[in-house]
């Protein structure tokens, strides 16, 4: 059965500072590995990285993918409020997506 | 492009009561996707289509959960009788697979389902 451990479950930060989030997989036959921002509504997509494109970047956020050690790591630097929201990690195995329980970030002002 | 739409937006209902919820996926997408989310579970894959055709209906949790797509436009998520524990916020998405396996889903606003 696929999985995807997300660490840590949740973290609690200050304006400007840096977190890292985690994501580690099994999955029977990968594609791709995609972070979505959830806030209080639908998830929406942030990145997707593959087998060609194990480094993404868009602004403050930035995100790597290791195939040999079957884990991601997402960046977020400079943070602020807006960032409050649940980031979750998911693994494309054949057009399906095998979600992690997600890290929930709060970023106080 | 309008996004994945979806309705109701919310639903409340009694217990043993049938509820359909509805998805409209992004025009040219060839794959859509059901989910539940609750917070003891996560969010888990119920079923998903291609070109209208059921492909992988594992997640469907027991038989009164039931899924149609009867056009490339429309696709119904049904739960006869209903049951509290069917409360849950239940996304729609689609995607396009294209020649490229790699694809990223894009997801509806979803139906919040209360069933008292």
């Amino acid at each position: 059965e696929d999985k995807v451990v997300q660490s840590p479950l949740s973290l609690v930060v200050h304006e400007g500072d840096t977190v890292t989030l985690n994501c580690s997989y099994e999955v029977t036959n990968f594609r791709s590995l995609l972070w979505y921002k959830q806030e209080k509504k639908a998830p929406t997509f942030l990145f997707m990285l593959t087998s060609s494109g194990i480094e993404k970047k868009s602004g403050r956020l930035s995100s790597i993918l290791d195939k040999k050690e079957l884990s991601s790591i997402l960046n977020i630097t400079a943070t602020q409020t807006g960032d409050s929201a649940i980031y979750l990690c998911a693994v494309n195995d054949d057009y399906k997506l095998s979600f992690g329980a997600g890290t929930t970030v709060t970023v106080r002002a | 492009d309008a996004g994945v739409i979806q309705s109701p937006r919310h639903e409340v209902t009694e217990m043993g009561q049938e509820v359909t919820l509805r998805c409209k996926p992004i025009s040219g997408h060839d794959y859509l996707f059901w989910y539940r989310q609750t917070m003891m579970r996560g969010l888990e894959l119920l079923i998903y289509f291609n070109n209208n055709v059921p492909i992988d209906d594992s997640g469907m949790p027991e038989d009164r959960f039931s899924a149609k797509m009867p056009n490339a436009s429309f696709s119904t998520l049904k739960i006869q009788p209903s049951e509290p524990r069917d409360s849950a916020v239940y996304f729609c998405a689609s995607s396009f697979g294209g020649e490229s396996s790699y694809n990223e889903q894009f997801f509806g606003p979803g139906t919040r389902l209360t069933v008292l």
